[in-house]
């Protein structure tokens, strides 16, 4: 299976700031994506990053409030930006490497005050 | 558009007991289905998966579940449970096999009891 890193772990923000979090899988894969779980809820996507072109937002979702970059096949961020206590979640990265399945990182914990 | 039910946000089953969670599915075309578990605190990890093989799959930790096209349902069993099995339990589906991403049930948090 991939192995997934996220970064920060965690974080602490204070409200009107941004946060950029980072993802870095172990191997080159062509399909990431970005969750969001909010306490105590499932997993909402937010966007698909492709390298090479503008990542895909879902219904609810804009760039100018989660910019993604993914520069190459094995690295993506996602930047919350301008937070409200909203925001605070859990951001999840994960990835599909052909085999029909999604791979997880172990989450960024957001606490917006 | 598709989407997954999952019936009941809490299953409390006894250690030793028969685990089963529900799961129902909604898509226009052959889904892809997925078991995922959540621990405390952590990412999650793929139970087990349905890509329109076998309909009986067999994930790890001795999880298995059954894809019934006609009850559009993919819950998931375990004969016998273990106080590591607590945790929250997702299903979701998927038509495109995780490249079109995943649209994920609401969750069951299974509790296991003494």
């Amino acid at each position: 299976s991939a192995v997934i890193s996220q970064k920060p772990s965690r974080d602490i923000c204070q409200r009107g700031t941004s946060l950029t979090i980072q993802c870095q899988v172990d191997s080159q894969v062509t399909m990431m994506f970005w969750y969001r779980q909010q306490p105590g809820q499932s997993l909402t996507l937010i966007a698909t990053a492709n390298q090479g072109s503008e990542a895909t937002y879902e219904s609810g979702f804009v760039i100018d409030k989660f910019p993604i970059s993914r520069p190459n096949l094995t690295f993506s961020t996602l930047t919350v930006s301008n937070m409200s206590p909203e925001d605070s979640s859990i951001y999840l990265c994960s990835a599909d490497r052909n085999t029909g399945e999604l791979f997880f990182g172990e989450g960024s914990r957001l606490t917006v005050l | 558009a598709q989407s997954v039910t999952q019936l009941g946000s809490h299953v409390s089953v006894s250690e030793g007991a028969l685990v089963l969670l529900r799961c129902n599915y909604s898509s226009s075309v052959p889904p892809y289905l997925f078991w995922y578990v959540q621990y405390p605190n952590q990412g999650l990890q793929l139970l087990l998966k349905y890509t329109s093989a076998a309909t009986l799959v067999k994930g790890i930790n001795g999880f298995e579940a059954e894809f019934k096209k006609s009850e559009t349902s993919f819950h998931l069993t375990k004969p016998s449970a273990h106080m590591s099995d607590a945790a929250e339990y997702f299903c979701a589906v998927s038509t495109g096999g995780g490249a079109d991403g995943l649209t994920f049930g609401k969750g069951t948090h299974l509790i296991i009891q003494p």
